[in-house]
C-alpha cells in the first residue's frame, strides 16, 4: 500500500461546480498535512495546510479525519484558473526528522 | 532576487556523463531537498540536508551525490547518468516554524528538466 494515495483523475468539472478530492495515508503517526497545487510543468506551491479542526481559505476547505486517515480538499464555485494538479502531502516523524511524502496528485480540469 | 533558483532549467546529456544540477536559496533556510518527479509517481525524495555539511539519503538516492558546503547552495550530481534518471528535478527549502503548532512549508524551485540519451 502506498503511504499516500490519491485518485489521479482527471476530474473534469464545469465552471461554478463544487469538487472534492480525498487523499488517504497509511502511517498513523503522521503529523502534518498539506495540499499543494502544481500547474503544468511548474513547481508545486503550497495551497493550504490542513488542521485537525478543518480550515477554510476563500473557496477552499480542507479537512482532516485522523480516525479514517484521510484528508480532503473541497473547492467551491470552481474557476478556470483552478485547473491544476493538487498534491496531497503528509509528514511523519522519521529518525529525528519529519519525512515528507507526496501523493501523485489529482488533476482537475475546469471546463467553461 | 530572493527565493529559490535552479540551474540549468533544461539539460540534455548522454549516458555515462556526469551532470550537476544547481540549487540556490536566499532565505537562509536550514533544510534543503532534492526531489525527482516522474509520471505515475509522486515527488520522490533523493537527498536532503538539515544544514551545511549535513546530508542524508531520501527514498531514491542511488546514482546521485550531494554536497552542502554553504547553507544557500545544494548541488545534486549524477555521477554517471543513466536513461532512468531522465526526469524533472525539483529543489526545495523548508521554512521551520519556531513556535506554535503550524506545520512546516516547503518552497520549491522552478525545476530542471533533465533528459539522458
Amino acid at each position: 500500500r502506498k503511504e499516500v494515495e490519491q485518485d489521479p483523475g482527471p476530474f473534469n468539472v464545469p465552471e461554478g461546480a463544487t469538487v472534492a478530492f480525498n487523499c488517504t495515508y497509511s502511517n498513523s503517526a503522521s503529523q502534518s498535512f498539506f495540499w499543494y497545487r502544481q500547474d503544468c510543468r511548474k513547481e508545486p506551491k503550497l495551497l493550504m495546510s490542513v488542521y485537525s479542526s478543518g480550515n477554510e481559505d476563500g473557496r477552499f476547505t480542507a479537512q482532516l479525519n485522523r480516525a479514517s486517515q484521510y484528508i480532503s480538499l473541497l473547492i467551491r464555485d470552481s474557476k478556470l484558473s483552478d485547473s491544476a494538479t493538487y498534491l496531497c502531502v503528509v509528514t511523519a516523524p522519521s529518525g529525528g526528522y519529519q519525512k515528507v511524502t507526496f501523493g501523485i496528485g489529482t488533476k482537475l480540469q475546469v471546463i467553461p | 532576487d530572493a527565493g529559490i533558483t535552479q540551474s540549468p532549467r533544461y539539460k540534455i546529456t548522454e549516458t555515462g556523463r556526469q551532470v550537476t544540477l544547481m540549487c540556490h536559496q536566499t532565505w537562509s533556510h536550514s533544510y534543503m531537498f532534492w526531489y525527482r518527479q516522474d509520471l505515475g509517481h509522486g515527488l520522490r525524495l533523493i537527498y536532503y540536508s538539515a544544514a551545511a555539511d549535513i546530508t542524508d539519503k531520501g527514498e531514491v538516492p542511488d546514482g546521485y551525490v550531494v554536497s552542502r558546503s554553504k547553507t544557500e547552495n545544494f548541488p545534486l550530481t549524477l555521477e554517471s547518468a543513466t536513461r532512468s534518471q531522465t526526469s524533472v528535478y525539483f529543489c526545495a527549502s523548508e521554512a521551520k516554524v519556531l513556535s506554535g503548532s503550524s506545520p512546516d512549508t516547503q518552497y520549491f524551485g522552478p525545476g530542471t528538466r533533465l533528459t539522458v540519451l
